[in-house]
C-alpha cells in the first residue's frame, strides 16, 4: 500500500464548477497535511495545510480532514481554467519530519 | 534570499560522469530538504537536514548519491557515476524549522537532469 495514495485522473469540470479532489494516507499517526499545486514544468506551491480534523477555508479552496478515515480532501470551488494543474496531496507522518507526496490528480477545467 | 534558489536549472551528462547540484534556501530556514520527481510522479523524498546534519536520509536511492549542507545553508547533492535512471527534476525545499512543528516547506524551481 502506498503512503499516500491520489487518483492521477485527469479531472475534467467545466468552468465554474466545484472540483474536488481525494487522498488517502496509510500512517494512522500523520499529523500534517498539505494540498501542492504544480503547473506543468513548475515546482509544487503551497495551497493549504491542514492539521486538525474537520473543514479548513481559504478563499474559493476548503481542505477537509478526517482522520479515522484516514482521509483528506480539497475543494475548489467556482473553478477556473487556471486552476488546471496537478494538485499533489502530501502527508507529514508521524514521528518523522519528512513530507511523503502522492503521484497528484491533474486537472482540467474546461471553459 | 526571496526564495530557494537552485543551480544549474538544466544540466545534461553523460552516463558515468559526477553531478553536483547546489541549493541556496530561504534566508533564516533552518530545514532543508531534497526531493526527486520524474515525469508524472509526486516528488520523491531523498534527504532531510535539520542545520548542519542530515537528521534524515532514508530516500538516498543508493550510495552513489551524497548530500552535505556544511554551514547549516547552502546544500550540494552529489550524484556519482551517472546513471540514464538518475534523470528527473531534483527539487530543492526549506521551511522556517521543522514540520512537526507547524512549518511548512517551499519548493525552488528545481534541477533538471539528463543522463545520456
Amino acid at each position: 500500500q502506498k503512503e499516500v495514495e491520489q487518483n492521477s485522473g485527469p479531472l475534467s469540470v467545466p468552468e465554474g464548477a466545484i472540483a474536488s479532489l481525494n487522498c488517502t494516507y496509510s500512517d494512522r499517526g500523520s499529523q500534517s497535511f498539505f494540498w501542492y499545486r504544480q503547473y506543468s514544468g513548475k515546482s509544487p506551491e503551497l495551497i493549504m495545510f491542514i492539521y486538525s480534523n474537520g473543514d479548513k477555508e481559504d478563499g474559493r479552496f476548503t481542505a477537509q480532514l478526517n482522520k479515522a478515515s484516514q482521509y483528506v480532501s480539497l475543494l475548489i470551488r467556482d473553478s477556473q481554467p487556471s486552476d488546471s494543474a496537478t494538485y499533489l496531496c502530501a502527508v507529514n507522518q508521524g514521528g518523522y519530519q519528512k513530507v511523503t507526496f502522492g503521484t497528484g490528480t491533474k486537472l482540467q477545467v474546461i471553459p | 534570499g526571496a526564495g530557494v534558489s537552485q543551480t544549474p536549472s538544466n544540466k545534461v551528462t553523460e552516463k558515468g560522469k559526477y553531478v553536483e547540484l547546489r541549493c541556496d534556501p530561504i534566508s533564516g530556514h533552518t530545514a532543508l530538504y531534497w526531493y526527486r520527481q520524474s515525469l508524472g510522479q509526486g516528488p520523491e523524498f531523498l534527504i532531510y537536514f535539520q542545520g548542519t546534519g542530515a537528521a534524515d536520509d532514508s530516500g538516498l536511492p543508493n550510495d552513489r548519491f551524497f548530500a552535505v549542507r556544511p554551514e547549516g545553508s547552502v546544500s550540494t547533492l552529489k550524484i556519482q557515476r551517472t546513471e540514464r535512471g538518475d534523470s528527473a527534476v531534483y527539487l530543492c525545499a526549506s521551511s522556517l524549522g521543522p514540520t512537526l512543528s507547524g512549518n511548512t516547506i517551499y519548493f525552488g524551481e528545481g534541477s533538471w537532469l539528463t543522463v545520456v
